[in-house]
């Protein structure tokens, strides 16, 4: 079954500091790509998302991640982390289809220290 | 678009009564996704229907739990009875399924529930 691993449940980085998070996806067909953040106490929102052409992908409030598809993987990037981007990151690819579901990782919790 | 509407926020109920959760999805979206999110299993899918017919229930916990979705505006998640252990972030989540919008999903603010 397809599966997407995020690699470390939490990532602490000071400001200023380059944001990574890891994402890696099980499967020999490329999915669609999505990454996800989660605010305290909301919902999730859509970061940015890969469909197909330019593997590098710029999203929200900075954030950019690239498909490598030789490594399956999306990893998460932002040059310069802000005190604003503490939240959860999700990961989550989609094959495509009329149903429209999503398999997400178990998420990476980022803190961002002053 | 409003986006996708969860009520009610937060319910606090007493272990063995009845909770019932709405969602009301964005117009013009063709699936639906309830999710539960706890610290110890993160975001865990329980049910999703597509054209208002429950596609895949595996997530699904226990036969307390069943949801409906009698229309293409409206979906319920219905525990009966509850237990302490389903306190949870109940997330509902609606998406155009294929065509443009290659299913990105568009998640409510959720319903807190805690079972007392």
């Amino acid at each position: 079954a397809q599966s997407v691993t995020q690699l470390g449940s939490h990532v602490s980085v000071s400001e200023g500091a380059l944001v990574l998070l890891r994402c890696n996806y099980s499967s020999s067909v490329p999915p669609y790509l999505f990454w996800y953040v989660q605010y305290p106490n909301q919902g999730l929102q859509l970061l940015l998302k890969y469909t197909t052409g330019a593997t590098l992908v710029k999203g929200i409030n900075g954030f950019e991640a690239e498909f490598k598809k030789s490594e399956t993987s999306f990893h998460l990037t932002k040059p310069s982390a802000h005190m604003s981007d503490a939240a959860e990151y999700f990961c989550a690819v989609s094959y495509g289809g009329s149903q429209g579901n999503l398999i997400f990782g178990k998420g990476t919790k980022l803190s961002v220290k002053p | 678009d409003a986006g996708v509407i969860q009520s009610p926020r937060h319910e606090v109920t007493e272990m063995g009564q009845e909770v019932t959760l709405r969602c009301k999805p964005i117009s013009g979206h063709n699936s639906l996704f309830w999710y539960r999110q706890t610290m110890m299993r993160g975001l865990e899918l329980l049910i999703y229907f597509n054209n208002n017919v429950p596609i895949d229930d595996s997530g699904m916990p226990e036969d307390r739990f069943s949801a409906k979705m009698p229309n293409a505006s409206f979906s319920t998640l219905k525990i009966q009875p509850s237990e302490p252990r389903d306190s949870a972030v109940y997330f509902c989540a609606s998406t155009a399924g294929s065509g443009s919008s290659y299913n990105e999903q568009f998640f409510g603010p959720g319903t807190r529930l805690t079972v007392l």
